[in-house]
């Protein structure tokens, strides 16, 4: 069974860092991207960048582009997304999804969701 | 960047309604869109990628249509599991963007 399994929920102050791992199952990693998206309560959807397990090629989106770091281990099966200088924007939930940079068949697999909190 | 819009944003409509959601992207996306159905407090849903393909597990009263820029998400005949948040999403080129969603309900 394909499935992306994320990592529990973090509470943070303004200013740290977080770091969320997605675990992916069921499929050959190097086959697909993964996509980082996240929530705001009450808000849409925000697309905030795709690595390549295969080759490390990352696409930022530019928002994020001096606070994240997006990675994977191939031995571990696992994605990571690691979001630096936090501030109470940043509450949300952070999906990994399975896809590729373009084309393709869109996100297919998600994960089930990581719920960051950042409150002094 | 590709802009995404969406109309209606919200609407209300009954069991057995058909329904369409509209997407209209600021730049031709080569069929590049796709649609994904979100309920609260689950993660989104893969409905249908390439404009029109239906993902595979969904079922076939959800249909997609439309090419360049104007996109559109139908459900031939509202089930009570369809009420829910839709998002369409491109996947041209990066960054990838969503529209800002058509939630519907009753």
């Amino acid at each position: 069974q394909v499935q992306l399994v994320q990592s529990g929920a973090a509470v943070k102050k303004p200013g740290a860092s977080v770091k969320v791992s997605c675990k992916a199952s069921g499929y050959t990693f190097t086959d697909y991207g993964i996509h980082w998206v996240r929530q705001a309560p009450g808000q849409g959807l925000e697309w905030m960048g795709w690595i390549s397990p295969y080759n490390g090629h990352i696409n930022y989106a530019r928002k994020f582009q001096v606070r994240v770091t997006m990675t994977t281990d191939t031995s571990t099966i696992t994605a990571y997304m690691e979001l630096t200088s936090l501030t109470s924007d940043d509450t949300a939930v952070y999906y990994c999804a399975r896809g590729f940079s373009s084309g393709g068949t869109g996100m297919d697999v998600w994960g089930q969701g990581t719920t960051v909190t950042v409150s002094s | 960047d590709i802009q995404m819009t969406q109309s209606p944003s919200s609407l209300s409509a009954s069991v057995g309604d058909r329904v369409t959601i509209t997407c209209r992207a600021s730049q031709s996306l080569n069929n590049y869109l796709n649609w994904y159905q979100q309920k609260p407090g689950q993660a989104p849903k893969l409905l249908i990628y390439a404009a029109s393909s239906l993902q595979s597990g969904v079922p076939s009263r959800f249909s997609g249509s439309g090419s360049g820029t104007d996109f559109t998400l139908t459900i031939s005949s509202l089930q009570p599991e369809d009420f829910a948040t839709y998002y369409c999403q491109q996947n041209y080129s990066p960054p990838q963007t969503f529209g800002p969603g058509t939630k519907v309900d009753i």
